[in-house]
């Protein structure tokens, strides 16, 4: 069965402070790999995804196969950086292409 | 701001009582999607559709119904079979179905509650 863990429900981090949200992911095949985000009063909208290889925001996330991980990195935080993240999978059974995890609510205290 | 449309924002349900929450894009998305978001445990998808007239149960279709008429719309409807409807319900559509590479957009939400 294909599953998404985020095992921090809240992550708290002082402002310039390196911060790590991590996914981990059950799936018997090559999903890809997510992160939406969902500011405050905002929409739940796509940060990165892992077929782009890109840093959104500062922010990157690695795929490791070995250890079914995609967490989410960035070296500095921002205070705007605070909100609920979540990681998300995207595989090839018909019909139900992504699986969403929990949510980390990241914190970024001045 | 456009994109997708979700409306009301707010909405209470009595018991027994039929509630339907709509859903609009101008996107013009072959794909449409709704979900299902209670605390601590992330988005669970009720039904999807790919193309007009055509839609799928998700993971807790149990006790909701949906059609889909125009390509631009998909409402939901929470009947009175679904005994904890409480939640806040996201919409969202994307291209296709079909690929693992689609994004999703969102609407802004309804959040469902009990009288």
């Amino acid at each position: 069965a294909q599953r998404v863990t985020q095992p921090e429900k809240l992550l708290s981090v002082f402002k310039g402070a390196p911060v790590e949200l991590k996914c981990n992911y059950s799936y018997s095949g090559s999903p890809e790999l997510f992160w939406y985000v969902q500011y405050s009063r905002q929409r739940l909208q796509l940060l990165l995804r892992h077929i782009s290889r890109e840093s959104i925001k500062g922010f990157t996330a690695d795929l490791n196969k070995g250890e079914t991980s995609f967490h989410l990195k960035k070296p500095f935080a921002q205070e705007e950086d605070s909100a609920m993240y979540y990681c998300a999978l995207s595989g090839h059974n018909y019909g139900q292409n992504f699986v969403f995890g929990p949510g980390t609510r990241l914190s970024v205290l001045p | 701001d456009g994109g997708i449309t979700q409306s009301p924002k707010y909405l209470f349900r009595k018991e027994g009582q039929n509630v339907t929450l709509s859903c609009e894009q101008n996107l013009n998305h072959d794909a449409m999607y709704w979900y299902r978001q209670d605390p601590g445990q992330g988005l669970r998808l009720i039904y999807y559709s790919q193309i007009v007239n055509d839609f799928q149960k998700g993971d807790i279709a149990e006790g909701y119904s949906v059609s889909r008429e125009k390509k631009e719309s998909f409402p939901l409807t929470v009947t009175s079979a679904q005994k904890n409807p409480t939640a806040f319900y996201l919409c969202a559509s994307s291209w296709t179905v079909d690929s693992t590479n689609e994004k999703l957009f969102f609407g802004s939400g309804t959040q469902l509650s009990v009288l």
